[in-house]
């Protein structure tokens, strides 16, 4: 079937404005993941949304990130008044419901350029 | 919270010589310790992983090794190739919990 799937996969923006990325999980995850990698770093975990629980927002750097997921699928990440700092890859990834089955299967990631 | 940390950052071998990456993990509960290969300018995909109840899985030239008394798992790549090429995550996790990644080792194999 169809993997995880983002977009856009690139976006270039300008400092201070807001951007939406999105991200549609496999069909049945209940598990979906952001994370953002800098170039040449490794995976910083943002947020966790695990069905329709509260969702884990202890990676968020600021308050100026926000995300939502409609029931148990697309999920959009926000970010608001962008800085340079943001820019980065950002990965989404889902998975079947822990403790089933942990395997987290990502997507291509959405590359973020704030000028 | 869990905490993994991951060694070495880069690791530069010969083709045909084995590489070693070994990662330690703090929470004693976790039971699930995957590892990642990402290529330049693609997405994480699983490679291998074990769970707590065994203390060694191969799969042809990888494999993992997992110590859970020393709380420490380490990936081994055999007659590596230059398609090994790639930066390698680990990650651990706790029952009904979501993994937490190390911070990645780039392999560089020369031919």
């Amino acid at each position: 079937g169809a993997g995880v799937s983002q977009s856009p996969s690139n976006k270039v923006t300008e400092k201070g404005k807001d951007v939406e990325l999105r991200c549609d999980p496999i069909s049945g995850h209940t598990a979906l993941y952001w994370y953002r990698q800098r170039l040449g770093q490794g995976l910083e975990f943002l947020i966790y949304f695990q069905g329709n629980s509260a969702p884990d927002k202890s990676g968020l750097p600021s308050d100026r990130f926000s995300a939502e997921r409609t029931g148990e699928s697309v999920s959009t990440l926000t970010i608001q008044r962008t800085q340079q700092e943001d820019s980065a890859v950002y990965l989404c990834a889902s998975s079947l419901a822990p403790p089933m089955d942990n395997e987290q299967f990502f997507g291509p990631g959405t590359r973020l350029t704030v000028l | 919270g869990e905490n993994v940390e991951q060694h070495p950052s880069t690791l530069s071998v010969q083709e045909g010589d084995s590489a070693v990456i070994k990662c330690t993990y703090s929470d004693s509960a976790s039971n699930y310790f995957p590892w990642y290969k990402q290529e330049l300018g693609k997405r994480p995909q699983l490679i291998i992983d074990i769970r707590s109840n065994v203390g060694e899985k191969k799969d042809q030239r990888i494999a993992v090794t997992l110590n859970k008394t020393a709380k420490h798992f380490s990936l081994h790549i055999t007659e590596t190739q230059p398609e090994d090429s790639a930066v390698y995550f680990c990650a651990a996790s706790r029952p009904g919990n979501m993994l937490t990644f190390g911070g990645g080792t780039r392999l560089m194999v020369k031919p």
